[in-house]
């Protein structure tokens, strides 16, 4: 049982490029979401899904898209790279997404926008 | 307005020392839960506790206990005997009933540095 997996560990880009970071957990989870953590602010929010062909926008999702066309994957894709962007970014998965569930996290990707 | 707050953001004991790790909450909701991760220098998030709104006694698990007082809106958390293996960001975070996708939201952190 690995849990929540995330690639790459690290990533560097160019302003403009395009890249998918990917997560998986093998829990057959439902809930699934992504967060970015800057320093001295926390995680927030940025794409969520309560299971396979649903997603929502948290509270950062503008210049990210997401999709989960299986209950174990859920891609985040970054559409054109920003410096303002560089971030670690962490997977979350929840057994659902009712209040009372724990969430776990993947080992994070740290993204740098040049 | 901030609904989590760790004013603490930085605190360094020598090791053995006791010590506490404030969170102060804001919410409107009468039902929500409360979440300690901790994040050590590899970078991983590491469940610790959750608690209820309508469970205010306090838990205790080895050396790290947690106090939640409604009366403050507060869940401190407390490392007895302090270690170096504790030395990481401690995060609280707060999940509210009348949000529709019960996000986590979290607080800055406190960082805990523990001295041999």
């Amino acid at each position: 049982n690995a849990g929540v997996t995330q690639t790459p560990k690290f990533q560097v880009l160019k302003t403009g490029q395009s890249m998918t970071l990917q997560c998986a957990q093998d829990m057959n989870h439902e809930y699934m979401s992504w967060y970015r953590q800057d320093p001295g602010m926390g995680l927030r929010l940025i794409h969520y899904s309560v299971g396979a062909g649903i997603t929502d926008q948290g509270e950062v999702p503008n210049g990210y898209n997401v999709s989960r066309s299986t209950t174990e994957d859920f891609p985040l894709r970054l559409l054109s790279a920003a410096p303002s962007q560089t971030s670690v970014y962490f997977c979350a998965s929840s057994y659902g997404g009712s209040l009372t569930d724990t969430q776990y996290f993947g080992p994070g990707t740290r993204l740098t926008v040049l | 307005a901030q609904k989590v707050t760790q004013a603490q953001t930085e605190i360094s004991v020598v090791e053995k020392e006791d010590v506490t790790l404030d969170c102060v909450y804001e919410t409107r909701d009468t039902t929500y839960y409360l979440f300690w991760y901790k994040q050590p220098p590899s970078g991983e998030l590491v469940f610790l506790i959750r608690r209820n709104s309508f469970d205010e006694q306090n838990e205790i698990s080895g050396r790290y206990s947690w106090n939640f007082q409604k009366s403050t809106s507060s869940f401190n958390f407390t490392i007895t005997a302090s270690q170096v293996v504790d030395s990481a960001v401690y995060f609280c975070a707060l999940s509210e009933a009348l949000r529709s996708n019960y996000q986590l939201i979290w607080g800055a952190g406190t960082k805990l540095i523990i001295k041999p």
